[in-house]
């Protein structure tokens, strides 16, 4: 079975700063892993997505996240935070035959000016 | 290429009432999937099809139906509203790349049962 587990669901960083969003998987299976965001009123848009080819992954808009199985975290970052990085951010994780996904249950990001 | 398209984005229902929410993909996707939304609990999966004419159910399948008639179309069914059913519902499809799936979302139904 898989799951993950995002901690903080609410996170204010002010602009220009460094944005971490935390996320832990449990897998028994190597595991795809995949960032989410959803601005207001919208559907959710892949950020970016970890399939074993690298341990940092590089996604749009400056957001990366770095895979460490030891510590089963694949947390995103993004070294300066812009007033339009506000939203709901979601981490993901599939595995197996990989068409089924199992979301977290997300982290509202604001951004103070 | 419209990508996921869901009708209607709006819906009020009263308690006991039926609808059906319509998900429409235009990029020949094999997979697709129905999700609610609520505050605090994330995307949760209610049904799921791997492919037309199959179906299969998610974590929350209790007082929901679904059809996979055509490739490009799935339907999301709710034969009696109850207040619990008020959600926003999330429609995805899903390909192959790049060594794993990637889904692709509609923007919501925000739904409502008084």
């Amino acid at each position: 079975a898989q799951s993950v587990t995002q901690l903080g669901s609410h996170v204010s960083v002010s602009e220009g700063a460094l944005v971490l969003l935390r996320c832990n998987y449990s897998s028994s299976v190597p595991p795809y892993l995949f960032w989410y965001v959803q601005y207001p009123n919208q559907g959710l848009q892949l950020l970016l997505k970890y399939t074993s080819a690298a341990t940092l992954v590089k996604g749009i808009n400056g957001f990366e996240a770095e895979f460490k199985k030891s510590e089963t975290s694949f947390h995103l970052t993004k070294p300066s935070a812009h007033m339009s990085d506000a939203a709901e951010y979601f981490c993901a994780v599939s595995a197996g035959t990989g068409n089924q996904f199992y979301f977290g249950t997300g982290t509202s990001l604001t951004v103070i000016p | 290429n419209a990508g996921v398209t869901q009708t209607p984005k709006f819906r009020v229902l009263k308690t006991g009432q039926s609808m059906t929410l319509l998900c429409a993909q235009d990029m020949n996707h094999e997979y697709m999937y129905w999700y609610r939304q609520d505050p605090g609990m994330g995307l949760r999966l209610i049904h799921y099809s791997v492919g037309e004419g199959t179906t299969a159910k998610g974590e929350v399948p209790d007082g929901y139906n679904v059809s996979r008639l055509k490739k490009q179309n799935f339907l999301l069914g709710l034969e009696s509203a109850a207040p619990s059913q008020t959600s926003v519902y999330f429609c995805a499809s899903s390909r192959f790349s790049g060594a794993s799936y990637e889904q692709y979302f509609g923007p919501g139904t925000r739904l409502t049962v008084t």
